[in-house]
């Protein structure tokens, strides 16, 4: 069976960090690029970032980019957003996706 | 960037009515492997995203057959012959030729 389950998400200051996982399984994580898309309370689907099946490409939505690091370890099949600088605006569900995958979403809450 | 924009942002619809929904992108989803890279995902409340169709018109497993997809080029368009209660939800069509893919979203409410 196909699972991706986020993890790592909570409560964070404005101007802290925090790192998001997804741990996969049942699939041949290595061959696949994967995503973050975060969803604001109330709105809708944003894209956040991708990286390469082999991690050696990345790109970014440029709300995020020089904040956020995705990352992967093929070998723990696992996806990671190291998110920095947080922001009240960066307050979502942050789901990881290899569409039409997607994870239950871990929740992140910026506030003081 | 594309740009993908979904009309109307909202329909409030009878069960047995039909639906149908647009979606414009700013820029030819056909790639030059021949295929369009245009998919429909539906939102219910509190869960994650289902993909519906795939590549305009390609009914994922399990979807039922009342919903239909179709377009080519910038202008896409799904639909739903007769919605039901479970149909409730956001529908967001989603391209994949570059980055962001999203369409805002059209919220379905099923009276």
């Amino acid at each position: 069976e196909v699972q991706l389950l986020e993890s790592g998400g909570g409560l964070v200051q404005p101007g802290g960090s925090l790192r998001l996982s997804c741990a996969t399984s049942g699939f041949t994580f290595s061959s696949y690029a994967m995503n973050w898309v975060r969803q604001a309370p109330g709105k809708g689907l944003e894209w956040v970032s991708v990286i390469s099946g082999s991690g050696g490409k990345t790109y970014y939505a440029d709300s995020v980019k020089g904040r956020f690091t995705i990352s992967r370890d093929n070998s723990k099949n696992t996806l990671y957003l190291q998110m920095n600088s947080l922001r009240a605006e960066d307050t979502a569900v942050y789901y990881c996706a290899n569409p039409p995958l997607w994870g239950q979403g871990t929740l992140v809450t910026v506030s003081s | 960037d594309i740009v993908m924009t979904q009309s109307p942002l909202s329909l409030s619809l009878t069960p047995g009515q039909p639906a149908s929904i647009s979606c414009k992108s700013s820029q030819s989803l056909l790639h030059s492997d021949g295929k369009t890279y245009l998919y429909w995902y539906l939102q219910k409340v509190g869960q994650s995203p289902q993909l519906l169709i795939y590549e305009v018109s390609n009914r994922f497993s399990g979807v039922p057959d009342r919903f239909s997809g179709s377009g080519s080029g910038t202008d896409f368009t799904l639909k739903i012959s007769r919605v039901e209660a479970e149909d409730a939800g956001v529908y967001y069509c989603m391209q994949s030729i570059q980055f962001p893919p999203f369409g805002q979203g059209t919220k379905v409410e099923i009276k």
